[in-house]
């Protein structure tokens, strides 16, 4: 059982270039997200999605695309790399809310450095 | 709003030494509260977790009590060890699995 898996682990861009982080997930959760870490920040949530075809707007938006074609993957794009998106990029995937407390899987990172 | 605040780090502590990691939180209603860990190099991984108030989670010898009084849900653990050197983050989750996270405390635990 993978769990979460994402690629590349890690990239370096020039400012302006496009790429695609890839996440995929084998539990059959319906939510999946995308982070942003930087240093002293914490995580900041970029897109999150409810199920295939329907995604939505995290806290940090900005520069980036998501899509949601099957319940496994989750790509998150970036159009015209930028310095500022210099992070480390999580996914992670949890189950249908209900009853208790859902839980978050998280992928092992994708290091991203725009130059 | 939903937020959560954890004690600035880094923390330092000698092995076998009493660990607390402070955590607050704003939200409506009643939000399920989590710590997660992450060790060098690894994403995120559920340490342990409290649905409800008075809950209190526990797991590998660390321990966490949900507090709605205070609004609090602090991380313990009596005595610590090497490995458990790693970054330390607070969570709630709200409904509509909206995850809110705190910024982070960094342990470093040594001999």
């Amino acid at each position: 059982n993978a769990g979460v898996t994402q690629t590349p682990k890690f990239r370096i861009l020039k400012i302006g270039q496009s790429m695609t982080l890839q996440c995929t997930q084998d539990m059959n959760h319906n939510y999946m997200y995308w982070y942003r870490q930087d240093p002293g920040m914490g995580l900041k949530l970029i897109y999150y999605s409810v199920g295939a075809g329907i995604t939505d707007k995290g806290e940090v938006p900005n520069g980036y695309n998501v899509s949601r074609s099957t319940t496994e993957d989750f790509p998150l794009r970036l159009e015209l790399a930028a310095p500022s998106q210099t992070s480390v990029y999580f996914c992670a995937s949890s189950p249908l809310d209900g009853l208790g407390a859902n839980v978050l899987t998280f992928g092992a990172g994708s290091r991203l450095t725009v130059l | 709003g939903n937020s959560v605040t954890q004690m600035e780090g880094p923390v330092t502590l000698s092995e076998e030494a009493f660990l607390t990691i402070n955590c607050t939180y704003t939200a409506t209603g009643y939000p399920s509260l989590f710590w997660y860990v992450q060790y060098p190099g690894e994403g995120l991984q559920l340490l342990l977790k409290a649905t409800k108030a008075d809950d209190k989670g526990s797991n590998k010898g660390f321990e966490a009590t949900y507090r709605k009084e205070t609004t609090s849900f602090h991380l313990e653990k009596g005595s610590v060890q090497v490995s458990d050197s790693a970054v330390y983050f607070c969570a709630l989750r709200r409904t509509g699995n909206q995850f809110y996270f705190g910024t982070g405390t960094s342990l470093t635990v040594i001999p």
